[in-house]
């Protein structure tokens, strides 16, 4: 089974520039999940898709990230424009909706913004 | 408080020796609890979801305190390879997933 697709692995920009990032769940599984993880710190939720509804944006900073999946597969993740604070690693991760929910990470996107 | 709380190490141990992390949460609405376990530079893997009744997997052994609200990791036998971090994560049921930010642990042979 094909796991959890993102791309690119690595961007850099210069701060104020803009970035998107790319993700293919797993096949079959409904709920998608961005997330970022700064250095030393534990992934932090920005954004939750049920199919193509989104569940939960609350910590997505919606004045320069914004996010789609449009018809309920991929996804796409974009800053615009980015800030120095905004240099992380953007993890995707999707899971089959039952009982007991666990996720599968993709290899995540590595941004530096300079 | 945050919502997930782990000592974030290092725990330096030597090989063979037994090893644990505590978790501790702030919503005592959880439902489902897991850990995770995160190598340097590599995206976070399941490795056992916690149950009410404490479960075990080889070396590995998790508990869960509902009236503490915390959730724990044993290690056994610790090998060279179990160098990673270590992150507990919390979630309500159809809500989303809350990390801790992660315990570090290296294994010295």
């Amino acid at each position: 089974e094909a796991g959890v697709a993102q791309s690119p692995r690595y961007k850099i920009i210069e701060k104020r520039q803009s970035v998107a990032f790319w993700c293919n769940p797993i096949s079959g599984h409904a709920t998608l999940y961005w997330y970022q993880q700064i250095l030393g710190q534990g992934p932090k939720l920005l954004i939750q898709f049920q199919n193509n509804g989104v569940v939960d944006d609350s910590q997505l900073p919606k004045d320069r990230f914004s996010a789609e999946r449009l018809k309920g597969v991929d996804s796409t993740l974009k800053i615009q424009p980015a800030k120095l604070e905004d240099s992380a690693v953007y993890l995707c991760a999707s899971s089959f909706k039952g009982l007991i929910e666990t996720q599968y990470f993709g290899p995540g996107t590595r941004l530096l913004v300079l | 408080r945050k919502e997930v709380e782990q000592d974030p190490g290092p725990f330096n141990v030597p090989e063979g020796a037994t090893v644990a992390f505590n978790c501790t949460y702030s919503n005592s609405a959880s439902q489902s609890f897991f850990w995770y376990r995160q190598d340097c530079r590599k995206e976070p893997k399941l490795l056992m979801s916690v149950y009410s009744s404490g479960n075990e997997d080889g070396r590995f052994t998790a508990q869960l305190n509902r009236a503490s609200q915390y959730i724990s990791l044993l290690i056994r036998d610790s090998k060279l390879s179990d160098s990673a971090t270590y992150l507990c994560v919390v979630n309500n049921y159809g809500q989303n997933f809350v990390f801790g930010p992660g315990t570090r642990l290296s294994v010295l042979p």
